[in-house]
């Protein structure tokens, strides 16, 4: 079946530095990727959407400068956390879609967890 | 908006009993509800789905039932078994390719 990687599943970093996850579809091409957040206790909440070759869409409250989402291929897209601080240690998670829109299923990377030191 | 609530967990049961985790959403048209689980160590995974009213996703074992006129979608098992100890997600899609919204997970544990 569809099999979505997202690496690393967990990175240590220290205040200030800048971290890069990766979410790729092994097997099909994914023209829509999102990317959760998931803070202890709560629901995952979506922080952006991203279509291959365009700029990532952005929810509210969540700021693109600091949270750079990149979509350049129909495999990979990248998360990039800029100058980390504590408060953005989290569990993060991207999906992705394939070509079939709104019908092809949702399938999940194993999501990365941050910790900021 | 739209939103997901779903009964808080950590849930613990015996093994072979009967499972229910509540879900109940807020949502205006006719979204898509589902049910994800998350086993230790692994990423989401689709359980089950249902699209429109009436309609009833089932898959291993466990069922939910897409309720319209209470705005639910409660998840059952007959018979759990150790092996079904994971967090799971109730999640709805409002349209098309809008993205999920989920949910805080359950934690269910069953213990032999």
């Amino acid at each position: 079946g569809a099999v979505v990687s997202q690496h690393p599943s967990w990175v240590i970093c220290k205040s200030g530095t800048s971290v890069k996850i990766e979410c790729r579809s092994l097997d099909f091409q994914a023209t829509t990727m999102f990317w959760y957040r998931q803070f202890p206790k709560q629901s995952l909440m979506l922080m952006a959407t991203s279509n291959e070759g365009s700029k990532a869409t952005y929810e509210q409250g969540v700021e693109k400068d600091k949270f750079l989402i990149n979509h350049a291929s129909l495999t990979l897209s990248t998360l990039t956390v800029t100058s980390a601080h504590p408060e953005d240690s989290s569990f993060y998670i991207c999906s992705a879609r394939g070509s079939d829109r709104g019908h092809s299923p949702l399938h999940f990377g194993n999501g990365t967890r941050l910790t900021v030191t | 908006g739209d939103s997901v609530t779903q009964m808080e967990g950590p849930v613990t049961l015996s093994e072979e009993a009967f499972l229910t985790i509540n879900c109940t959403y807020t949502a205006t048209g006719y979204p898509s509800l589902f049910w994800y689980v998350q086993y230790p160590g692994e990423g989401l995974q689709l359980l089950l789905k249902a699209t429109k009213a009436d309609d009833k996703g089932s898959n291993k074992g466990f069922e939910a039932t897409y309720r319209k006129e209470t705005t639910s979608f409660h998840l059952e098992k007959g018979s759990v078994q150790v092996s079904d100890s994971a967090v799971y997600f109730c999640a709805l899609r409002p349209s098309g390719n809008t993205p999920l919204v989920f949910g805080k997970g359950t934690r269910l544990s069953v213990i032999a």
